[in-house]
C-alpha cells in the first residue's frame, strides 16, 4: 500500500491556460473523489468515480472542469481556461466501496496558482 | 444543503488542560469521520464513527457521535504540542452504494503551548 499519489505537487499559470492533474488511488480502491480546498475552509466535494463511471459531480464542477477515470485506474481532472478564482488545493482520495468503514484515504494535493 | 458546523474555530490551550470540539451536523447520517490535517499538508484519517453511541479513543484523542442530536465531539485530553493541527469533522449521508460525498466543517485550528 503505497497511498494516494497526486502528480505535479504544485502549479503555477497564467489565467486563462489549461492545467491538467493527475490522481493515482490506492491500488485495490474501486472509488475515487476529488475535492478542492481553500484556506481556512474545509475540502469541498467535487465530483467521484466508482470504478471508471463519474457518479456525482458538484454543482461547483463548472464547464471548465472535466475529470476521467479511464480503465477505473488513475484519474485526471482538467480545468480549462484558468481563472484567478480557480487556485486552491486540488485533493484527491480513494476509498473502498463496502459495507465497512468507507474511509477516503487522502492524496497530498496538487497546489494550483493563477496569477 | 448539508451544513457542518464546528466549533471552536480556534483553539488555543496550554499543555495538560482537557478540550472538547464539537460538531453539528443538519441532517439525517450515521457516518462521520474526523481528520487530522498539519500545515501544507493533506488530510490523515484520524476516526470514522458508524453508529449512534459510538466512541472510538486512540491516544489522548477520543471521539463520540450522537447521531440523535447530530452531534459529534472530539474530546482531548492533557494535550501535548504534538496535537497542534487542524481538525475536521466530516459527515457523509449516502446509504448503503450511495455513501461517499463528504460534506466537512470549517476546521478547528488547534494550538497546544507550553
Amino acid at each position: 500500500d503505497t497511498g494516494v499519489s497526486q502528480d505535479p505537487r504544485h502549479k503555477i499559470t497564467k489565467r486563462g491556460q489549461n492545467v491538467t492533474f493527475r490522481c493515482d488511488p490506492i491500488s485495490e480502491h474501486n472509488r475515487l473523489y476529488w475535492y478542492r480546498q481553500t484556506l481556512g475552509q474545509g475540502p469541498e466535494f467535487l465530483t467521484y468515480f466508482q470504478n471508471e463511471a463519474q457518479l456525482e459531480k458538484s454543482r461547483l464542477l463548472s464547464d471548465r472542469f472535466s475529470a476521467e477515470r479511464p480503465k477505473g485506474s488513475f484519474s485526471t481532472l482538467e480545468i480549462q481556461r484558468t481563472e484567478q478564482g480557480d487556485s486552491a488545493m486540488y485533493l484527491c482520495a480513494s476509498s473502498l466501496n463496502t459495507r465497512g468503514s468507507g474511509t477516503q484515504y487522502f492524496g497530498p494535493g496538487t497546489r494550483l496558482t493563477v496569477l | 444543503e448539508l451544513k457542518v458546523e464546528q466549533n471552536p474555530l480556534f483553539l488555543s490551550m496550554q499543555e495538560g488542560k482537557n478540550y472538547t470540539i464539537y460538531c453539528n451536523y443538519s441532517t439525517t447520517s450515521d457516518r462521520l469521520y474526523w481528520y487530522r490535517q498539519d500545515p501544507g499538508k493533506s488530510l490523515e484519517s484520524l476516526f470514522v464513527l458508524l453508529s449512534n453511541g459510538a466512541v472510538k479513543q486512540e491516544g489522548r484523542l477520543m471521539a463520540s457521535l450522537d447521531t440523535k442530536a447530530r452531534l459529534s465531539t472530539l474530546h482531548i485530553t492533557a494535550a501535548v504540542h504534538d496535537l497542534s493541527a487542524t481538525y475536521f469533522c466530516a459527515v457523509d449521508t449516502g446509504r448503503g452504494s450511495t455513501l461517499g460525498r463528504l460534506y466537512f466543517g470549517r476546521g478547528t485550528q488547534l494550538t497546544v503551548w507550553p
